[in-house]
């Protein structure tokens, strides 16, 4: 299985900050690399598709990048309703896995 | 727009099996693989496996031996049963067509 590591495990910022989540693949994925912020009660929600397709109706202050192994979502203005869990996930093989999740909370 | 609801017991007791039927609305199950994926209370995600609307399937091989999924194009259904559950199966178990529609998720206990 291709193991998906997550950094930092948890985050805290503030309102207006810019916010930066790193992801790296145990091999190679290409860009079959997907972004979700998931929030409590929550099923997940797509925001980056391929690395850094920005999903229809995502605001732009999401971005995605990278290719290979090395994948980051940057959030380039926090808004009170970005505080989730993020969780990166490759589609590059089977089984599909997650990271362990990216929790960012209120400083 | 395409929606999902999960359903199936709350409460399985352990080596029992677990059954879910994900139902789709809004869209047709015909032509789209379809998802399951699950969550154990506090953590991250674990991805179970897919079926395609044809019963083709993949499964997650850590799961394999125990699980079937099946597709109801009739009710525009598809299902998971995971057999031998322990406690280390509870979990939220949601259903998807990925990676754009997720059902709301529905949590299972496995307890006596």
């Amino acid at each position: 299985d291709i193991q998906m590591t997550q950094s930092p495990s948890s985050l805290s910022a503030s309102v207006g900050d810019r916010v930066t989540i790193t992801c790296r693949a145990s091999e190679s994925i290409n860009n079959y690399l997907k972004w979700y912020h998931q929030k409590p009660g929550k099923a997940p929600e797509l925001l980056i598709y391929s690395a850094s397709s920005l999903e229809d109706g995502v605001p732009s202050r999401f971005s995605g990048s990278g290719s290979g192994t090395d994948f980051t979502l940057t959030i380039s203005s926090l808004q009170p309703e970005d505080f989730a869990t993020y969780y990166c996930q490759q589609s590059f093989s089977f089984p599909y896995t997650f990271g362990q999740g990216t929790k960012l909370d209120i400083k | 727009q395409v929606q999902l609801q999960e359903s199936g017991p709350g409460l399985v007791k352990p080596s029992e099996t677990l059954s879910l039927t994900c139902t789709v609305s809004g869209g047709s199950i015909s032509g789209y693989y379809w998802s399951w994926i699950r969550q154990p209370p506090g953590k991250g995600l674990e991805w179970i496996g897919y079926i395609y609307y044809s019963g083709s399937t993949n499964y997650n091989p850590s799961l394999r031996s125990r699980v079937t999924m099946s597709v109801d194009m009739s009710e525009n259904q598809f299902s998971l049963k995971l057999t031998s559950v322990t406690a280390a199966d509870t979990a939220v178990y949601y259903c998807a067509r990925e990676p754009r529609y997720w059902g709301q998720g529905t949590l299972v206990t496995v307890s006596s």
